[in-house]
Formats: structure tokens, sequence, C-alpha cells
């Protein structure tokens, strides 16, 4: 069965420094996306980044890019310049591919709570 | 745009009540998804529904059940309810099913 593991359940970070969210997952599977989500306290989750399983590179946006590891099956978020709007809970995420009568399936790590100290 | 929107925002019932929630897509969305998100952990996935039709679940007691409709919107319902089925309800939403999904606020169930 595919797992997600966010090992980190807080992390700080000082305002405008740099921070990196790990994350690992275990699949036998060749073709997935990876997610990382963005929860701020009582607001809606929203996507921050998402990653092809069968691209090499390394998906960036803004200030946020990921280091992903397909062989070591690790999928960590950078967030750079790091600002008080960035606190949040972070959310790593997979989805299956796609599987038997066009089904998918998604799974959600524990999260790292993101403080940023001003 | 509207985003995604889900009814009611909170909600609480009692052991062995039924509950259903709602959920209206984006307009355009085609897919819709449901998450139990219980306090401290991440979201676990329910279902997944694409054209009316289910194309995911998770690992869900039939208690859990939900169905989409011709425009759309979903419903999830929950039978025979839990202390333990407490928790944010999220629906997602994406234009077909293997797009980008947009979650709504959630629906936070308190079962006494």
């Amino acid at each position: 069965a595919q797992t997600v593991t966010q090992s980190q359940p807080e992390m700080s970070v000082q305002e405008a420094e740099t921070v990196t969210l790990s994350c690992t997952y275990d699949t036998s599977e060749s073709d997935y996306y990876l997610f990382w989500y963005k929860q701020p306290p009582s607001r809606q989750m929203i996507l921050v980044i998402r990653q092809e399983a069968y691209k090499q590179q390394n998906a960036t946006e803004n200030r946020f890019s990921v280091n992903f590891q397909k062989a070591a099956k690790s999928f960590s978020l950078k967030i750079s310049d790091s600002q008080l709007g960035d606190a949040a809970m972070y959310f790593c995420a997979y989805r299956s591919p796609e599987g038997t009568s066009g089904t998918y399936k998604y799974i959600f790590g524990t999260g790292t709570r993101l403080k940023v100290l001003a | 745009d509207a985003g995604v929107t889900q009814s009611p925002t909170h909600l609480i019932k009692t052991r062995g009540q039924q509950v259903t929630l709602r959920c209206s897509p984006i307009s355009g969305h085609k897919s819709v998804s449901w998450y139990q998100q219980v306090l401290g952990q991440g979201p676990q996935f329910i279902f997944q529904y694409y054209e009316k039709e289910e194309r995911g679940r998770g690992n869900f007691p039939d208690r859990f059940s939900a169905r989409q409709f011709p425009n759309y919107s979903s419903e999830l319902n929950v039978n025979a309810l839990l202390l333990g089925d407490s928790a944010l309800y999220l629906c997602a939403s994406s234009p077909v099913i293997y797009n980008e999904q947009f979650f709504g606020p959630g629906t936070r169930l308190t079962v006494l």
C-alpha cells in the first residue's frame, strides 16, 4: 500500500530565510503525481506545487521549489525568502496512477506546521 | 468565479444519526472528491466522482456513501454516526479527473 510520511510535525523559520520541509513516500508505481498543499489556520487548502513522477526536472513556483528524488522516494519542499503569510500547515500528497476502471487514490501525509518568526 | 462551496459550515449530530453534506464544484468542473480530516491529521481520501460515476474510493466503511448530480454537485452521506466520525469534511473539485484539485472550506461535523 502507498504511504506518505512527513517526519517533521513542526518547523520554524525566520522571516526572509529559507526552510525545507521533508516528505517521503512509498509506492511500487512508476507514474504518479506528488503535491504540496498549504492549509492556513481556518482557511482553505490550496495547492502550492506539483510534480509529475515522469519528469526529472524539479518543479518551481516562484519562491517554492521541490527536490524530487524518485529513486529515494523523497519529495521535499523548499521555501525561499519566507514571509509571514507562509505560516500554515503544509501537506505532502500522492496521487496514484489511473487504476482499473479509471480510478485514482489520493494519500496525504500528516502535515508539517510551519511557523514564520518576524 | 466562485470557488468550491460546501454546506453546512458546521453541524452537530448525535451517535447513530445520519448526516448529509453538500458540495458545489467550481463552474465547469466535472470531478468532485471528498476527504475526511480529523483534527491534527492529514486529509483521508473518501471518494472521487467524475461525470456522476464513482472513480475512486478510500478505506472507509459502507456507512459512507456519495453521489454526484447532473449539475456536478455532490452529496456525502454518513449513516449510523460514530464519535470517531467527528472531523472536517473537505470537498475538492477539478475540471477533469486527473487535474489539480481545488478545495472548499469544509464542513465541520461534531458527533456527540
